[in-house]
C-alpha cells in the first residue's frame, strides 16, 4: 500500500521568500514521486517527478524537490516566491515498476503569496 | 495539440438526473482516467482504461459508469445523480497501456481542465 501526507493544507509566504511545501510518503516498495500544480479553475500540471535517476529533481518555474529515503520525504522548494506561484500543489506517489494508474495523491497544499 | 479536453466545464443537475461527461485526448495515449476532486481529499480515481475496450474500477466507482469509445475518447456517466456526487471531475491520460510497466521509468498523467458538477 502507498500513501502520501502533505503537511499543512495552507501555506503563506511573502513575495521573494523561500517556498517550502512538505510531502512524506509511505510505500512498501521504492516509489516514484510527483509534484503537480493546480492554478485556479484549471487542471493539474506536472511540476517535476522523481524516478531514481537523481535525488535532487529540478522542475518548471524554478521549483525543485529532493528525495530523502531516510526521511521518506520529497519536499518541494523554490528560493524566491513570485505572485504567480499562488496555486494548489499536490504530491503524488506510484510504486517502482508500477504504472500511472496506481498514482495516489496527497490532499493538497494551498500556497498564498503575500505582496 | 489541445492535450486533454473535457466538456462541459460546468453543469448543474437535480437529484436523479443523468448526464455524461466527455473527455478526449490527442496525444495518442493508451491509458485514460477519471478522477473526482473534493476539498481536503486530493484526487480520487473513479475508473481507468488501459486500452481501447477495457475499463477498470478505481477507488470510488460506485454511482458511475464509463465507456472507452475509442483510443481518443473516454466518457463518464452518472445514471442517477446524487448530491454526494457534487465535485470537480478531471480526466487524464498517459502514454503506457495495458502492459506498460517498466522498472526503470514511470508513466506520467496529463490532466484536462475539469468539469465542475453540482447536484441539487
Amino acid at each position: 500500500a502507498q500513501s502520501v501526507t502533505q503537511l499543512g493544507s495552507h501555506v503563506s509566504v511573502s513575495e521573494g521568500a523561500l517556498v517550502l511545501l512538505r510531502c512524506n510518503y509511505s510505500s512498501s516498495v521504492p516509489p516514484y514521486l510527483f509534484w503537480y500544480v493546480q492554478y485556479p479553475n484549471q487542471g493539474l500540471q506536472l511540476l517535476l517527478k522523481y524516478t531514481s535517476a537523481a535525488t535532487l529533481v529540478k522542475g518548471i518555474n524554478g521549483f525543485e524537490a529532493e528525495f530523502k529515503k531516510s526521511e521518506t520525504s520529497f519536499h518541494l522548494t523554490k528560493p524566491s516566491a513570485h505572485m504567480s506561484d499562488a496555486a494548489e500543489y499536490f504530491c503524488a506517489v506510484s510504486p517502482y515498476g508500477g504504472s500511472a494508474r496506481q498514482l495516489t495523491f496527497g490532499s493538497g497544499t494551498q500556497l498564498t503569496v503575500l505582496p | 495539440n489541445a492535450g486533454v479536453t473535457q466538456t462541459p466545464k460546468f453543469q448543474v443537475l437535480k437529484t436523479g438526473q443523468s448526464m455524461t461527461l466527455q473527455c478526449a485526448q490527442d496525444m495518442n495515449h493508451n491509458s485514460m482516467y477519471w478522477y473526482r476532486q473534493d476539498p481536503g481529499m486530493g484526487l480520487r480515481l473513479i475508473y481507468y482504461s488501459a486500452s481501447e475496450g477495457t475499463t477498470d474500477k478505481g477507488e470510488v466507482p460506485n454511482g458511475y459508469n464509463v465507456s472507452r469509445l475509442n483510443k481518443r475518447e473516454f466518457s463518464l456517466r452518472l445514471e442517477s445523480a446524487a448530491p454526494s456526487q457534487t465535485s470537480v471531475y478531471f480526466c487524464a491520460s498517459s502514454e503506457w497501456g495495458l502492459f506498460g510497466s517498466r522498472e526503470d521509468s514511470t508513466d506520467t498523467q496529463y490532466f484536462g481542465p475539469g468539469t465542475r458538477l453540482t447536484v441539487l
